[in-house]
């Protein structure tokens, strides 16, 4: 059984870079694709981006000039990077396999960006 | 301001029927039958209960169903149960990025 854990600063200043790492077990990356989604506190999700095993991928228009994705084959894992972080980026990220439609889900770490 | 619209709460009685709708337009819901739903308690990650419009993962309860007409999805669950009171948010596959609703919170009353 799948299951993915992210990693990654609990506490980013504003202006600096973003980073989160996930790690897959009890599978490879495959041919999957693998996603990032957001969940700012009391609000809804976000959709980041998604990036397949070979390194291509897309992003949220809305993001994509912040956002890079890449993918560690060798070590199962996958990574986020988001720069320029102000306190709206503050929320729950979550990693999670597939493209439209995601499962499984990592169980989320909480980035909070203070104003 | 979420892609998608749903309607903010939903509530219904044990046994009941309840629906909760997606709203969106022919650039997404409407173009492509890849909405999903996902079930979401308090302080846990999303679950997925439904994707291509219709399908069930292995493991989610008869009880949830999915449909769409023209650009409006919607989540049906019968045989409304306690358990299933929580946040229901729809996704949409909308050519080369991925949208969601804003959610609905369902009240088991």
């Amino acid at each position: 059984q799948v299951q993915l854990q992210e990693s990654g600063p609990g506490l980013v200043k504003p202006s600096e870079t973003l980073s989160l790492t996930c790690t897959v077990s009890g599978g490879s990356l495959g041919t999957y694709y693998w996603s990032w989604i957001r969940q700012p506190p009391g609000k809804g999700l976000e959709w980041i981006g998604c990036i397949l095993y070979s390194g291509s991928g897309d992003y949220n228009p809305s993001l994509k000039s912040r956002v890079t994705m890449s993918v560690d084959t060798s070590k199962n894992q996958f990574s986020l990077k988001l720069t320029s972080v102000t306190a709206a980026d503050t929320a729950v990220y979550y990693c999670v396999r597939g493209e439209w439609w995601f499962d499984p889900w990592g169980q989320g770490t909480l980035v909070i960006v203070p104003s | 301001q979420s892609a998608l619209t749903q309607s903010a709460s939903v509530s219904g009685s044990p046994g009941q029927s309840i629906t909760i709708s997606c709203t969106g337009t022919s650039s997404d819901v409407g173009g492509y039958n890849y909405v999903s739903w996902y079930q979401q308690y308090p302080g846990k990650a999303p679950k997925l209960i439904i994707y291509d419009v219709t399908k069930r993962p292995s493991g989610v309860s008869n009880r949830f169903s999915g449909s769409k007409s023209g650009n409006t999805a919607s989540l049906t669950i019968s045989g409304l149960q306690a358990e299933d009171e929580g946040d229901y948010y729809c996704c949409s596959y909308a050519g080369s990025r991925t949208v969601f609703g804003g959610g609905t919170k369902l009240t088991v009353l």
